[in-house]
């Protein structure tokens, strides 16, 4: 069965400190993975999109890691802010990227 | 482009009524996506469409829910009867297809009293 874990469940850092998100898959054959970040009352908006081939992807102070071979992810935050109060979601893509695998999603606070 | 649009934003029921959810999803994108979302189970796929067609349902949880795509840019998803336990939002999403980036509507919060 395809599944997506991620941890931290949530975390509660200090404004301009650095966080990073972890995100673990089993799910095959692998296409994609994305991290998408989810503000309250609104849908998932992408951050990065990585194929297999692809180690790294930066989106401004946004940078994600892949490791296909132990199939996990990261999601490294530097300086962060307190717009990056959002839900965190690693998402996998099966089968040419048509069928998503969500994981729980990662809770992020920031506090001033 | 505006995005994906989704109507109503909220949406406040009793137990019993029918609700229908609607959903314009971004020209030129060939695949339409449902999801529910929860705190308990996070997001879930319903039923997806590609050109218009219903490819796989299998994420309807029951015969009471059922989905729509009459032309490429309009797609509705019906509950009927709804009940409390179908309290969730949901998100409409479309894509182009292979991987490129899934756009997601703003979602319909659903609330069945």
């Amino acid at each position: 069965k395809n599944q997506v874990e991620q941890s931290p469940q949530s975390l509660i850092i200090l404004e301009g400190k650095n966080c990073t998100l972890q995100c673990n898959y089993t799910v095959s054959p692998f296409s994609n993975l994305r991290w998408y970040k989810q503000d309250t009352g609104r849908g998932p908006v992408s951050l990065t999109i990585m194929t297999f081939s692809e180690n790294t992807k930066s989106n401004g102070r946004y940078t994600a890691t892949l490791d296909a071979d132990t199939k996990q992810s990261s999601l490294h935050i530097t300086a962060s802010q307190l717009s990056d109060s959002a839900s965190y979601i690693c998402v996998v893509s099966a089968n040419a990227g048509n069928m998503l695998t969500f994981g729980g999603g990662t809770r992020l606070m920031v506090k001033p | 482009d505006a995005g994906v649009i989704q109507s109503p934003r909220h949406e406040v029921t009793e137990m019993g009524q029918e609700v229908t959810l609607r959903c314009k999803p971004i020209s030129g994108h060939d695949y339409l996506f449902w999801y529910r979302q929860t705190m308990m189970r996070g997001l879930e796929l319903l039923i997806y469409f590609n050109n218009n067609v219903p490819i796989d349902d299998s994420g309807m949880p029951e015969d009471r829910f059922s989905a729509k795509m009459p032309n490429a840019s309009f797609s509705t998803l019906k509950i009927q009867p709804s009940e409390p336990r179908d309290s969730a939002v949901y998100f409409c999403a479309s894509t182009m297809g292979g991987a490129g980036g899934y756009t997601f509507g703003s979602g319909t919060r659903l609330t069945v009293v």
